[in-house]
């Protein structure tokens, strides 16, 4: 079965404090995965993409790396800031003619002064 | 602004009433999908077209559920004899089909029953 896991659920830290979140899947055959930032009532916005043969991507103060063999994948954030309050979701994509997209729950990130 | 646009934004309905949700996608995207996500947890699929055909609706909710999109443009999601337990975010996301394509997800209609 397709799933796609991420712990912690959620995750309080102070301002400038750096975490890491981790997504687990066993979604196959694999073609990407992406982390997505939900702020609070908005829809999901993209962060960054990794795939099969790539092992780190940063983004600004967002770096994600990715183990294909293990199918695990962590996002972690540099220098927190109160913004980056939201929900991060792994999102992975399978490589069918449907292409579905598999959700992870998401981890609930709270920076706080 | 992701460039998919959701109406309403917020519906507030009687149990028993039906709704619509409409979703505008990103113009040159020839694949919409409809979401649902519930308090604290993740978007939770429901279908998706390729332009104007529907290729999966398997995981609709129930026969209550149903979507269109007749011309394979804007999409609409009908919920019909709503319940309490239908009360959720309705997100829309579109793509192009081929490639890791990104999908682009609206502000979502934030849907209560009571």
């Amino acid at each position: 079965k397709n799933q796609v896991e991420q712990s912690p659920q959620s995750l309080i830290i102070l301002e400038g404090k750096n975490c890491t979140l981790q997504c687990n899947y066993t979604v196959s055959p694999f073609s990407n995965l992406r982390w997505y930032k939900q702020d609070t009532g908005r829809g999901p916005v993209s962060l960054t993409i990794m795939t099969f043969s790539e092992n780190t991507k940063s983004n600004g103060r967002y770096t994600a790396t990715l183990d294909a063999d293990t199918k695990q994948s962590s996002l972690h954030i540099t220098a927190s800031q109160l913004s980056d309050s939201a929900s991060y979701i792994c999102v992975v994509r399978e490589q069918t003619g449907a292409n579905n997209l598999f959700f992870g729950t998401g981890t609930r990130l709270t920076v706080i002064p | 602004d992701t460039g998919v646009s959701q109406n309403p934004r917020h519906k507030i309905t009687k149990r028993g009433q039906n709704v619509t949700f409409r979703c505008d996608p990103i113009s040159e995207h020839n694949r919409l999908y409809w979401y649902r996500q519930t308090l604290g947890q993740g978007p939770e699929f429901l279908t998706y077209f390729q332009n104007e055909a529907q290729l999966e609706k398997s995981r609709l909710l129930s026969d209550r559920f149903s979507a269109e999109r007749p011309k394979g443009s804007f999409s609409t999601l009908e919920i019909q004899r709503t319940e309490q337990g239908d009360s959720a975010m309705y997100l829309c996301a579109s793509s192009l089909a081929e490639g890791d394509t990104e999908a682009f997800f609206g502000q979502g209609t934030r849907l209560t029953v009571v």
